[in-house]
């Protein structure tokens, strides 16, 4: 079946490093794909998303491109900040059915000053 | 423009007690879904509705009951608690094809 494998975690960087966080899909067919934001206590936040290949989400200095002959959707940020610090998931849907997304199991991105 | 509430925010329950977990939305979204969250899992579909008296089984619907009466409203029903399912509980809603689903802040619900 479908699925999602992302980085597991946490990752701690220092304020002003390069943000990766890896994230490849299974899937048949043309997915959409996404990345969520989930600050401390609370609920997640769509980051950014992609809807075919070569797409490039971005969004408040993050972004990510949809790479279909690697199937992967990697997230990246030159200069993170201790504001990004949260818990990254990278999720995907089929058939534009957004109310069935597959997630990752979330990364944990701690950012120190 | 409250977007999705969910309550209660916690919960403690006994093996066999039962509850309902209570979702709104003020976005006349036709799409919503429950999703549990458990640590090294991530989130997982329990139950979806397309429209109003539309529902459909997710990925671990097992002791979990749903119901769309309206399209504001997307109770989710545990009928006997166990401690299995014990875990974040989060709601979302979306248009159809939006590409964006918009979560509630999640009811963190124990079971003893």
């Amino acid at each position: 079946g479908d699925s999602v494998t992302q980085m597991e975690g946490p990752v701690t960087l220092s304020e002003e490093a390069f943000l990766t966080i890896n994230c490849t899909y299974t899937a048949t067919g043309y997915p959409s794909l996404f990345w969520y934001v989930q600050y401390p206590g609370e609920g997640l936040q769509l980051l950014l998303k992609a809807t075919k290949a070569d797409d490039k989400g971005s969004n408040k200095g993050f972004e990510a491109t949809y790479r279909k002959e690697t199937t992967s959707f990697h997230l990246e940020k030159g200069s993170v900040q201790v504001s990004d610090s949260a818990v990254y998931f990278c999720a995907l849907s089929k058939n534009g059915a957004t109310n069935k997304l597959i997630f990752g199991t979330g990364t944990l991105l701690a950012v120190q000053p | 423009n409250a977007g999705v509430t969910q309550t209660p925010k916690f919960q403690v329950l006994k093996t066999g007690q039962s509850m309902t977990l209570q979702c709104a939305q003020d976005m006349n979204h036709e799409y919503m879904s429950w999703y549990r969250q458990d640590p090294g899992m991530g989130l997982r579909l329990i139950h979806y509705s397309v429209g109003a008296g539309i529902t459909d089984q997710g990925e671990v619907p097992n002791g979990y009951n749903v119901s769309r009466s309206t399209t504001e409203d997307f109770p989710l029903r545990l009928l006997s608690a166990a401690p299995s399912q014990t875990s974040v509980y989060f709601c979302a809603s979306s248009y159809p094809e939006s590409g964006e689903q918009f979560f509630g802040p999640g009811t963190r619900l124990t079971v003893l």
